[in-house]
């Protein structure tokens, strides 16, 4: 079965600073994996996704994840972080049955001045 | 653009009542989800439905039960409601089920309180 664990329930940083959220997947197949951003009373919103062409993926609003399979770690990135990027961020992995998701239990950015 | 449309954003029921909660898609997606999110618990799978008139079980179905007799529409139902029932619903659909690599497009969810 497949699985997303997200290391840190809560991250804080700076406004400006690097954002680095983290996910490791476990998985028997390899695995497709998607970043969602929730911000506050809305539904998820698809950041980026990972479809094996590259290991290094570029989504909206500046954030990047990179697929390591040797550390089977898809972690997601931002040079500089802004006060609108203050919401939560979900891991998900497709798990198996086409299209199902099995979703982390996401992280929640703060961002600081 | 996707549409994924929750009938609800804030509902409030009593105990026992028969709940519903509607979801509603303009993409013609055959697939389609309801999750609950709860906090530190991110989002389980309640049911999923590839088809019309075809569902499957998620993670947590005890209590719920679902419905599809249209396309575009999946309905959720608690057949009596219950005080941990009280969670944030969220719909979500996606493109067929052959096609993988397809990501979920959610609505904006309901809030339903349970009293």
């Amino acid at each position: 079965a497949q699985s997303v664990t997200q290391l840190g329930s809560h991250v804080s940083v700076s406004e400006g600073a690097l954002v680095l959220l983290r996910c490791n997947y476990s998985s028997s197949v390899p695995p497709y994996l998607f970043w969602y951003v929730q911000y506050p009373n809305q539904g998820l919103q698809l950041l980026l996704k990972y479809t094996s062409a590259a290991t290094l993926v570029k989504g909206i609003n500046g954030f990047e994840a990179e697929f390591k399979k040797s550390e089977t770690s898809f972690h997601l990135t931002k040079p500089s972080a802004h006060m609108s990027d203050a919401a939560e961020y979900f891991c998900a992995v497709e798990a198996g049955t086409a299209s199902k998701l099995t979703f982390g239990t996401g992280t929640r950015l703060q961002v600081t001045l | 653009d996707v549409k994924v449309t929750q009938s609800s954003r804030y509902l409030v029921k009593r105990t026992g009542e028969k709940v519903f909660l509607e979801c509603v898609q303009d993409m013609d997606h055959e697939n389609m989800f309801w999750y609950r999110q709860d906090p530190g618990l991110g989002l389980r799978l309640i049911y999923f439905s590839y088809d019309v008139k075809m569902k499957e079980k998620g993670d947590i179905p005890e209590g719920y039960s679902v419905s599809r007799e249209k396309k575009e529409r999946f309905s959720l139902i608690l057949e009596s409601a219950s005080t941990n029932q009280t969670s944030m619903y969220l719909c979500a659909s996606s493109s067929p089920l052959n096609r993988v690599n397809q990501p979920q497009h959610f609505g904006d969810g309901t809030r339903l309180s349970i009293l």
